[in-house]
Order: C-alpha cells, then structure tokens, then sequence
C-alpha cells in the first residue's frame, strides 16, 4: 500500500505553547484527515480536508491540506494537558483508499 | 450516543488458539473495518467489508480471516494465533454516502496478548 511519513515521531511540550505535526507522501491524496487518539481509546476525526490549499480550523486545532496535494500540517495553539493522545493524519486516494500515517505521541508537561 | 463496541478490552491467549475478535456498531453504516495498530507502525489495515457477506483484504490479511453475516457485525479471526499478533486491535465503520468514506468511527480497540 501507500505510506505516509509522519513527522515527529514524538513531541514534548510545556503547557501553552504551539505545537506542529506534518505528513507527506509520494503520492497524491484528494482528502486528508486528522485524527486524535486519547489513551486508552480509538481515534476520533479531528479535521478533513477536501481541496489542496484548503486551510481548516476547529478550535485550537488548525490544518492544511498543501498545494502540491502531497502533504499536510497540524497545528495546535496554546496547548493544554488533554491535548496529551496520539495524532494520526490519514489520507484517502482517488480509489477511496485510506493510509494512515504513523502517529505522532504528544506529551504536554505542566 | 452513536457507538462502535468491541467485545473485549483485553485478551489473553495461548499459541495455536483460535481467536474471536468481535465487533458491533449501531450507526447503521455499511462499511466495516480492522486495523491493528503497533507502536511506530500506525494502523494498518487488516480487513474491510462494504456490505453484509462482502470482504475485501487490506495491507496485512495473512493470518487472518473475517466474517459479516450481519450489517451491524464484523468479526475478525485468527485461526491459530501466534505470538506475532500481539498487538491492539481497532474496529472502525464509516458510511459510503459522499464525505462519509473517510470519517471512520473506531471502537475502543481489543489489546490481545499472545502468549
């Protein structure tokens, strides 16, 4: 199959700073996705992009969905201990296939 | 409170037993899948199904097998389980309907040691 690579692996932060993931691809994607996976539970969508360029908030969380159709950027302002989980961006092919990138581990310290 | 449900939060099994990873969902939606998630590796898809009776293999089906004889039930097999399934594994749906495809709803996941 298609593979993502997701960036960082892993992030530590203080508490209310900014944080920053990104994936990207060989490929080319006309959806991407981002989830959030708090411990113990499933991944829960976040935010989907639809065209390349779009630029997507929902609350703190802003996303991208970049130009060339190959990558996309999650940015998460003003961090607070229950943003703590793994963040996962999926993207969605022209066959309606979905990838899953490899996860991001966020870690936010007091 | 729409919901994926699976059986089992953890599971202990020994080599060699068959394994019944079961999933239910009450949102009516068409499409089913299981991913097993490993640390480093994401979700790989292991198998998916589009209708009741249907099955489609994913990345990684070798060892596996599923079974949906119901829309809202898909259960996931491991014939003789073998110390390289341990790992957590996650049961999603979606629906097919245009911007559902992708919106997957997972239940809680099932950790499963093989010992």
């Amino acid at each position: 199959g298609q593979q993502l690579n997701q960036s960082p692996q892993s992030m530590f932060i203080q508490e209310g700073e900014d944080v920053s993931m990104n994936c990207t691809s060989s490929s080319i994607f006309n959806t991407w996705l981002w989830y959030k996976q708090d411990p113990g539970e499933g991944p829960v969508l976040l935010i989907a992009l639809y065209k390349a360029g779009e630029l997507t908030s929902n609350g703190r969380l802003t996303a991208q969905f970049g130009i060339t159709r190959k990558d996309s950027f999650l940015n998460i302002s003003a961090s607070i201990p229950s943003d703590v989980g793994i963040y996962f961006c999926a993207g969605m092919d022209s066959a309606r296939q979905l990838t899953f990138g490899s996860g991001t581990q966020l870690t936010v310290l007091p | 409170d729409v919901k994926v449900t699976q059986s089992s939060r953890y599971l202990v099994k020994r080599t060699g037993e068959k394994v019944f990873l079961e999933c239910v969902q009450d949102m009516d939606h068409e499409n089913m899948f299981w991913y097993r998630q490993d640390p480093g590796l994401g979700l790989r898809l292991i198998y998916f199904s589009y209708d009741v009776k249907m099955k489609e293999k994913g990345d990684i089906p070798e060892g596996y097998s599923v079974s949906r004889e119901k829309k809202e039930r898909f259960s996931l097999i491991l014939e003789s389980a073998s110390t390289n399934q341990t790992s957590m594994y996650l049961c999603a749906s979606s629906s097919p309907r245009d911007r559902g495809m992708e919106k997957l709803f997972f239940g809680s996941g099932t950790q499963l040691s093989v010992l």
